[in-house]
């Protein structure tokens, strides 16, 4: 099974629209976090935004947000003001904490902001 | 901070020839580096983890006698793909385990080296 779900294989948003891109995941560890990842064409991943499982507020990094919401697992990626430079590959991430190494991807989410 | 270097950033070798991609934690000591493999439009693949001072620990189906991997010390990782083939072509990229501001862990990833053996 999928332990890390990304549905969208694709999303357009105007610039300056918000957009949420999806993550579900799918663990049986208590602890755990979750990660957004940011790939743009040159092939850089850039750490956006960390969620915690027991942090009781989404987190938030600037104009990325997380929407998080443990009973339906899910770790929704919010942009808002969406910007031309946001467009990228959008890996969501997670560690379970029983097995602090790895961190275990999914298959991604293209994002395209258009004028 | 938190700052991955990767070199080379691209290479273009021949079949049968060996090459080798540092990664470097330049503004932190990284005693837990990781590489991964991506194929295009594809997401990341774990090859291996690589502890400073030990042997790394590779992911199932990675052939540790291809892709050998040094971790000499707290900033450096070594990749070398050992007479590589034409379906080694690909997109490495490593990453180190650092530290959040918050005290949680994560990984920061370098710039990734395309290679291409022909």
């Amino acid at each position: 099974a999928q332990k890390i779900t990304q549905t969208q294989p694709g999303m357009f948003v105007q610039e300056k629209e918000a957009v949420t891109l999806d993550c579900t995941y799918d663990t049986s560890d208590q602890s755990y976090g979750l990660f957004w990842y940011k790939q743009p064409s040159s092939g850089e991943m850039i750490f956006l935004i960390y969620q915690g499982s027991y942090d009781e507020q989404n987190a938030t990094e600037g104009r990325y947000s997380l929407n998080f919401q443990k009973a339906r697992k899910s770790a929704n990626l919010v942009i808002s003001a969406s910007q031309l430079g946001d467009s990228a590959m959008y890996f969501c991430a997670m560690r379970e904490f029983y097995n602090t190494d790895k961190l275990i991807f999914g298959t991604g989410t293209r994002l395209q902001v258009f004028p | 901070g938190a700052v991955v270097s990767q070199h080379p950033s691209r290479v273009i070798c021949k079949s049968g020839t060996s090459v080798k991609i540092e990664c470097r934690s330049l503004d932190f000591q990284a005693t837990t580096m990781f590489w991964y493999r991506q194929f295009p439009k594809q997401s990341l693949m774990l090859m291996a983890t690589s502890n400073e001072g030990s042997k790394a620990t590779y992911e199932q189906g990675v052939e540790k006698d291809k892709f050998l991997i040094n971790h000499a010390s707290l900033t450096l990782s070594t990749l070398t793909v050992t007479s590589a083939h034409p379906e080694d072509s690909s997109f490495y990229i490593c990453s180190a385990r650092g530290s959040l501001p918050g005290g949680e862990e994560t990984q920061y990833f370098g710039p990734g080296t395309r290679l291409l053996v022909l």
